[in-house]
């Protein structure tokens, strides 16, 4: 069984920096992209970029780069989504994603529980 | 970029068939994939690759799409298929495009 284990919640101040993280198991980690989707409090999906494990390569939305940086650590199966200075409008809940398909038929098998980032003074 | 429309929401009385459409210019020519989100949940896939349905989910979703636009039909609605929905699909800058999500109400 494919699955995605997210990080727990987190409550940070403006300015702090965080990283959350998301464990896969189930399946060769190091071959599938991993996505990362905000959803704020009542709102849509919102891509925010992809990551491949294997090599790092990553692609980000454009209404996320220089935001957030995403990394993995294969060797561990994790991924990883971190802020260096965070504001409140990135209090949100967060999910990685497996992406699956080839060409132009992609699309998100399994996904995280989310993790849920408050940033409050 | 590439734009997908929802509708904000859709209302169906249990045991009717709900349709959700995603609409977009020429999505007739892409792969939809369509989600469901119950209410403090992770999103799950329902529909992929226009029509195909994984593992698990029972046959009373479906999905269509032709021109520019797309649909989901859920057949007999019972009150547990009460959530969110959002259609996806892959732009070719590698980019994952939602729609803006539609909120089913069961009557």
């Amino acid at each position: 069984e494919v699955l995605l284990v997210q990080s727990g919640a987190e409550v940070k101040k403006p300015g702090e920096s965080l990283k959350i993280s998301c464990k896969g198991s189930g399946y060769s980690f190091s071959t599938y992209w991993i996505a990362w989707v905000r959803q704020m409090s009542g709102k849509g999906l919102e891509w925010m970029g992809i990551i491949y494990p294997g090599d790092s390569d990553t692609t980000y939305s454009p209404s996320f780069q220089g935001q957030v940086t995403m990394s993995a650590d294969k060797s561990i199966s994790t991924a990883y989504l971190q802020w260096s200075s965070l504001k409140a409008s990135d209090s949100a809940i967060y999910y990685c994603a497996r992406l699956v398909g080839t060409g132009a038929k992609q699309w998100l098998s399994s996904w995280g529980q989310g993790t849920l980032v408050t940033v409050s003074s | 970029s590439y734009v997908l429309t929802q509708p904000p929401s859709v209302s169906v009385a249990p045991g009717q068939t709900a349709r959700i459409t995603c609409g977009g210019n020429d999505i007739g020519s892409k792969s939809v994939h369509w989600y469901q989100q119950k209410s403090g949940q992770a999103p799950v896939l329902v529909i992929y690759d226009d029509s195909d349905r994984p593992s698990g989910i029972p046959d009373q979703f479906s999905g269509s799409n032709s021109g520019n636009t797309a649909t989901l039909t859920i057949s007999r609605v019972e009150a547990g298929d009460e959530a969110d929905y959002y259609c996806q699909v892959w732009d070719v800058t590698r980019d994952v495009i939602f729609g803006g999500g539609t909120k089913l109400t069961v009557l």
